[in-house]
């Protein structure tokens, strides 16, 4: 039974406009939330994160929202750019509890960024 | 700094054949993991370590086993290779959990 969940396999956007990549999780006991970006033959990198106390995390074009009712989370990249074509990981992490701080990963969303 | 380091970063190996993929870090981070990522899936954990002579399992361990002798390094062992491990296998570490470092893989096929 997946944890966290990514629905959408692909995202295609124009650059210049918004990409939005969308995350679902069950576990109420998440409370550490990340988003890697991995490009073909790399391992994933670490692109931004949110604590379960914030609902906004900011950093350059990239914010990630939490929405801990829905138990959603979402990653805006604004503008987005050609080089930001990747795929794109949400993962969870459960700090104090019996997965001890250790990632549980969605599926990943494959975003292509046209020029 | 090199970060995380994977060999080899192929392999092909018949079934019933071992290997073992190794990993170093030299960013004297306590914690190392080993992940697979099987095609159009997430990552999983196979094994983790939280410091020199302590490891664990994770949620797939089936089939493999790890040692963690020095901080630096943390190799994954691969007894009796099966086709349900081809795969492409990422080693992490981090210094506080949960954000982690990867290696750039090594994508395993057994054939």
């Amino acid at each position: 039974d997946q944890q966290v969940k990514q629905n959408s396999p692909s995202l295609s956007v124009q650059e210049g406009r918004i990409s939005i990549l969308n995350c679902d999780y069950t576990n109420s006991m998440f409370d550490y939330f990340l988003w890697y970006k991995k490009y073909p033959a790399e391992g994933p990198t670490f692109l931004i994160s949110i604590s379960s106390i914030k609902d906004k995390n900011e950093d350059g074009r990239f914010t990630v929202f939490l929405n801990k009712s829905a138990k959603h989370l979402s990653l805006h990249i604004v503008p987005s750019q050609p080089g930001d074509s990747a795929v794109y990981f949400c993962a969870a992490s459960d700090t104090y509890g019996g997965s001890q701080g250790n990632l549980i990963f969605g599926k990943g969303t494959k975003l292509s960024v046209k020029p | 700094n090199a970060g995380v380091t994977q060999t080899p970063k192929f392999r092909i190996l018949k079934i019933g054949q071992s290997m073992t993929l190794q990993c170093t870090q030299d960013m004297n981070h306590n914690y190392m993991y080993w992940y697979r990522q099987d095609p159009g899936m997430g990552l999983k954990l196979i094994y983790y370590s939280v410091g020199a002579g302590i490891t664990d399992k994770g949620e797939v361990p089936n089939g493999y086993n790890v040692s963690r002798s020095t901080t630096e390094d943390f190799p994954l062992r691969l007894e009796l290779a099966a086709p349900s491990q081809t795969s492409v296998y990422f080693c992490a570490s981090s210094h506080r959990q949960p954000e982690a470092f990867f290696g750039q893989g090594t994508r395993l096929t057994v054939v």
